[in-house]
């Protein structure tokens, strides 16, 4: 089974406007973070939030927040006022574990393309 | 604050051959995880070093070898090269895990390389 699965290849949003790209995981372990990367066409990847299975509050950064449901295993990404520059591909990736080493898997990504 | 910074950003080879890729974490930074990503797919882990041991590995095969150094940087060998090992390679440093935001992993801009 995929330990990241998001389901959305490719997403359309107009400049200005909200977009919320899908991630849900699998995992057994109690301990665990969730972590969303922008990876421009320049190929670096950019963090960008991280939310940790025991934290209370959902994870926010500037414009970006997440939307964490855990008894639903799905820790989903908003990015409010959307600009051309967030143009790219958007990465879901999980930590599982504590003190176990940071190995990280990632999904497949979802191509965000901001519309002027 | 230098971030994480790796050498060569591109390479050709060829089937058969050996090749070194180099990386230097972010300052402050003790841990080293590299990944290949495929084109079109999500980063894979390859392995991860601290303490100059490899601590955790992924599921690639001995072909794929690592170094660290005392000052952290890090290299990674491939031998026998493959077409199938034409990839971006990305290097990404961290603080050594801890569980929690602290072991969040900073990658480099990547080194892509090309086999024929």
């Amino acid at each position: 089974a995929q330990k990241i699965t998001q389901t959305q290849p490719g997403m359309f949003v107009q400049e200005k406007e909200a977009v919320t790209l899908d991630c849900t995981y699998d995992t057994s372990d109690p301990s665990y973070g969730l972590f969303w990367y922008k990876q421009p066409s320049s190929g670096e990847m950019i963090f960008l939030i991280y939310q940790g299975s025991y934290d209370q509050q959902n994870a926010t950064e500037g414009r970006y927040s997440l939307n964490f449901q855990k008894a639903r295993k799905s820790a989903n990404l908003v990015i409010s006022a959307s600009q051309l520059g967030d143009s790219a591909m958007y990465f879901c990736a999980m930590r599982e574990g504590y003190n176990a080493g940071n190995m990280l898997t990632f999904g497949g990504g979802t191509r965000l393309m901001v519309k002027p | 604050d230098a971030g994480v910074t790796q050498s060569p950003t591109h390479l050709i080879k060829t089937r058969g051959q050996q090749v070194t890729l180099r990386c230097s974490p972010k300052s402050g930074h003790d841990t080293v995880s590299w990944y290949q990503q495929a084109l079109g797919q999500g980063p894979q882990f390859i392995f991860q070093y601290y303490e100059e041991e490899e601590r955790q590995r992924g599921n690639f095969p001995d072909r794929f070898s690592g170094h660290q150094f005392p000052n952290y940087s890090s290299e990674l060998n491939v031998n026998a090269l493959l077409l199938g090992d034409s990839a971006l390679y990305l290097c990404a440093s961290s603080l050594v895990p801890s569980g929690g935001r602290a072991d969040t992993q900073y990658f480099g801009p990547g080194t892509r390389l090309t086999v024929l």
